[in-house]
């Protein structure tokens, strides 16, 4: 069965960073784009981040670029968030998932959730 | 990065058809057809229900369909069960990816 299993979220203050995990199993991760998608307490799924397989191309949302970082260590079978700079906005579940092909999303994980404030 | 637009609730009685209509534009939903469908519970993970405007996946029930004119993209639930009650959500590929704002479905 395909686990994503997200890992790190906590509470922090603002200004402050925060290194979200996923651990995946039972899929082929080294040829998966992966997708970090989040979700803010009572509202709709925004779009974070996006990696390549071999992790050459990284794509950000807006609202976090620069400020967040998404990396994959395809030998664990493993994709990180790094998230600088955090801003009560930033407050939400963030959810690990598998781009199958050109943003549509097959596998999803339960969520790490970060909340921002001091 | 605009939102997809999306009604925020629809609902209808058990048995009876709704669709859920997702609005872009040109440079997304009208351009590409890489539209996909997530249904949501409470406290539960989105799941994948339609892809490429009108795929499903498997184990999906053919009650769901999805179809695309222009830049808006629809999902129809037909045949309506209680267990449909839920928030759907739609995505699409672009410039970057992009979700609409959610529908909450409710069976009455």
């Amino acid at each position: 069965e395909v686990q994503l299993v997200e890992s790190g979220g906590g509470l922090v203050q603002p200004g402050g960073s925060l290194k979200l995990s996923c651990a995946a199993s039972e899929f082929t991760f080294s040829s998966s784009w992966m997708t970090w998608v989040r979700q803010a307490p009572g509202k709709g799924l925004q779009w974070v981040a996006t990696i390549k397989p071999d992790g050459s191309g990284k794509y950000y949302a807006d609202s976090v670029k620069g400020r967040f970082t998404v990396s994959r260590d395809n030998a664990k079978n493993s994709l990180d968030l790094q998230m600088n700079s955090l801003r009560s906005e930033d407050t939400a579940l963030y959810y690990c998932s598998r781009d199958q092909a050109y943003s549509s999303f097959d596998y999803w994980g339960q969520g790490t959730r970060v909340t921002v404030s001091s | 990065q605009s939102a997809l637009t999306q009604p925020p609730s629809a609902s209808g009685s058990p048995g009876q058809s709704i669709t859920i209509s997702c609005t872009g534009t040109s440079g997304d939903v009208g351009r590409y057809n890489y539209v996909s469908w997530y249904q949501q519970y409470p406290g539960k993970a989105p799941k994948l229900i339609i892809y490429e405007v009108n795929k499903r996946p498997s184990g999906v029930p053919d009650r769901f369909s999805g179809s695309k004119s222009g830049n808006t993209a629809s999902l129809t639930v037909s045949g309506l069960q209680a267990e449909d009650e839920g928030d759907y959500y739609c995505s699409s590929f672009g410039s970057s990816s992009v979700f609409g704002g959610g529908t909450k479905l409710t069976v009455l």
